[in-house]
């Protein structure tokens, strides 16, 4: 299996710009959860879908961030319009849930912004 | 709200010497806790993932113990080598959430030759 893919790898925009990250989960995989990393605020969950439905949207910083999960293969999360304070590392994880039983997260590569 | 806290922040030992990693977290209703490595510029790879049911969890050189009840984690890796030099990180799922993790902030471990 190729893991979880993301694309890109790094986007360099200036501030204003729309951005789109995208992602695509291991095959069979039912959960997507994108995180977002800085030195001064860590790991932090944005958003999670659970068979393609977003399940929890309350670290979504604000309503210039959106994230989309359009099918089982494919996830974007677009931020516009883009502000310095949005550079960092961003993530895409998923995991298998089968009723109860919550699986492994797996993390893509991650996309470095770097928003100018 | 659960709080993960991992301390030290950083740790520094000799090749050879066991290393000893500690995560705690504020609410013991958890579904399952996750160890992960972060080498720089990389993702997260996952280590161990135990049970809420278990108490511990091995890997080869990884042993990783669970204490709900003191909302304890510990992650031991004997015999350190170079390339156990990363971060590494807990992450906790609570029994009222769907699989997010709430994650600590990470111990960055240097193993020097």
């Amino acid at each position: 299996d190729a893991g979880v893919i993301q694309s890109p790898r790094h986007e360099v925009t200036e501030m204003g710009q729309e951005v789109t990250l995208r992602c695509k989960p291991i095959s069979g995989h039912n959960s997507l959860f994108w995180y977002r990393q800085t030195m001064m605020r860590g790991l932090e969950l944005l958003i999670y879908f659970n068979n393609n439905v977003p399940i929890d949207d309350s670290g979504m910083p604000e309503d210039r961030f959106s994230a989309k999960m359009p099918n089982a293969s494919f996830s974007t999360l677009k931020i516009q319009p883009s502000e310095p304070r949005d550079s960092a590392v961003y993530f895409c994880a998923s995991s298998l849930r089968q009723g109860a039983v919550r699986d492994t997260q797996y993390f893509g590569p991650g996309t470095r912004l770097t928003v100018l | 709200k659960q709080e993960v806290t991992q301390i030290p922040a950083a740790l520094s030992v000799p090749e050879g010497e066991n290393l000893v990693l500690n995560c705690s977290f504020t609410d013991s209703a958890i579904y399952n806790l996750q160890w992960f490595r972060q080498d720089p510029g990389k993702g997260l790879t996952s280590l161990l993932l135990i049970q809420s049911s278990q108490r511990e969890q091995t890997s080869g050189r990884l042993n990783a113990s669970l204490d709900k009840s003191s909302g304890r984690s510990t992650l031991y890796i004997a015999a350190s080598q170079p390339g156990d030099s990363a971060t590494y990180l807990c992450a906790v799922s609570s029994t009222d959430s769907w699989g997010k993790f709430q994650f600590g902030a990470g111990t960055q471990v240097v193993v020097t030759p």
